[in-house]
This record gives structure tokens, sequence and C-alpha cells, in this order.
């Protein structure tokens, strides 16, 4: 079966600091990949998703990347964080090309910058 | 692009059922309708997914009626575990259209 892991599960930065989150999906090849961010009370909102190795494409400018190096990992990153950067990231994944299967997420990171 | 309008929060009592409904005027031919239930710090989790009419599975069911303008969510004799965010979104069959949350609805199941 197919399982994702995102870790850490908390995390609490000093502004300014570099940021590494992780994501992994077991069990299926050439997965879809996104990662979503989530503010206090709020809905959720796409940040970077990946169709493949090396393919990142970005849904709003700010001060994150992701990269994909490998076909089931993908990482989202910051050389300086912002206070506006905390929030609940989650990792998502699905088959193929479309939302229409349903996307599975990870049990996300809650990121404090303090 | 279509949009869905939900309330934001409802209150019901253990053992009732609870509708929650989505309105979505401008659905597009090929949208489906989808839900999910988030609980706090996890991750979305899918419920269900339909056309038209009508969809029931384990956990739910979800009328749409025939104009497809508004779609239903029904949770048949709630529990407290069914506290939680639901969102109501568009899916297409064949499109890589990514899926967007909006702020959802927030259940609150009371003893």
């Amino acid at each position: 079966s197919q399982t994702i892991h995102q870790w850490p599960a908390t995390l609490v930065q000093p502004v300014g600091s570099p940021l590494s989150l992780e994501c992994t999906v077991e069990g299926t090849s050439n997965p879809n990949l996104y990662w979503y961010r989530q503010a206090a009370g709020r809905g959720l909102q796409l940040l970077f998703y990946s169709v493949g190795i090396g393919q990142i494409s970005s849904e709003v400018p700010q001060n994150l990347s992701a990269s994909r190096p490998q076909d089931r990992q993908f990482i989202l990153s910051s050389k300086k964080l912002l206070l506006s950067d905390s929030g609940f990231y989650l990792c998502a994944w699905t088959s193929g090309r479309t939302a229409f299967y349903g996307y599975t997420f990870g049990s996300g990171t809650r990121l404090t910058v303090v | 692009l279509a949009k869905t309008t939900q309330p934001i929060s409802m209150d019901s009592y253990e053992g009732q059922e609870v509708n929650i409904t989505c309105s979505h005027n401008n659905i597009a031919t090929n949208d489906y309708i989808t839900w999910y239930q988030q609980f706090p710090s996890q991750g979305p989790r899918f419920i269900i997914q339909g056309y038209k009419t009508k969809v029931t599975n384990e956990v739910a069911s979800l009328f749409i009626p025939a104009d497809r303008k508004s779609s239903t969510l029904s949770l048949p004799r709630v529990s407290l575990s069914d506290t939680a965010v639901y969102y109501c979104l568009f899916v297409s069959s064949g499109s890589a259209r990514q899926l967007t949350f909006g702020s959802g609805t927030q259940l609150t199941v009371l003893p």
C-alpha cells in the first residue's frame, strides 16, 4: 500500500535561519507531489507541485523553494525564514496528472518562526 | 474559475444527521464535486466524490441536484469524533488543475 512520510512533525526556528522539510512517498511511482501551507484558522494554500523529477511549479511568489531530487522525494526549503513563514505545512501526493482520484496528505509539519 | 461557497461553521449534537451545503453556481461540465475532512493538526482526508444525483459510501452521502449548482454532504448520526473542518472542492477528470481549498465548514459536534 502507498504511504506518505513527512518530517519533522514540529519545528521552531529563529527568523533568518534556513529551513528544510522533507516528504517521501512509498508504494507508488511517478506520483504528483504537492506542498500546501495552512495558516491558523485558514484554508490550505498550494505552494508548489511537481509532476516529475526536477519539475517544480510555483503557485505563489514567496520566500520558499522546492526541489524533487528523486521520484518519490519532495523537499521544501528556505534560505532565510520570515515570521510570516509560520504555519502548518502539508505534503500530498496523487497518482497521474489529475486530482480526480483524490489527494493523500501527510501528517504535516507545524513550523513556528520566532 | 468556478468557486464554491459553504457555511463557515455549524453546530450539531451527537446522534443527529448533519447536512452541509455547498453552492457552486458556475460549475463546469467536466467538474466533479469532492469533499475532504480535516481534523486539527492533520492533513485533509478524502470523504466522497460525485457528479450528479446521489452517492453513498460508508462515511457519508452526497446529494447533487440536476442543475448541479449546489451539493449537500450528509453525515448520518454524527459523533464527537466527526468534529472537523469539511471542504467542498471541484475536480475535473481530464484536467491537471490542482485542488484549491477554501476555508471550509467547521463542524462542531456537541455532547
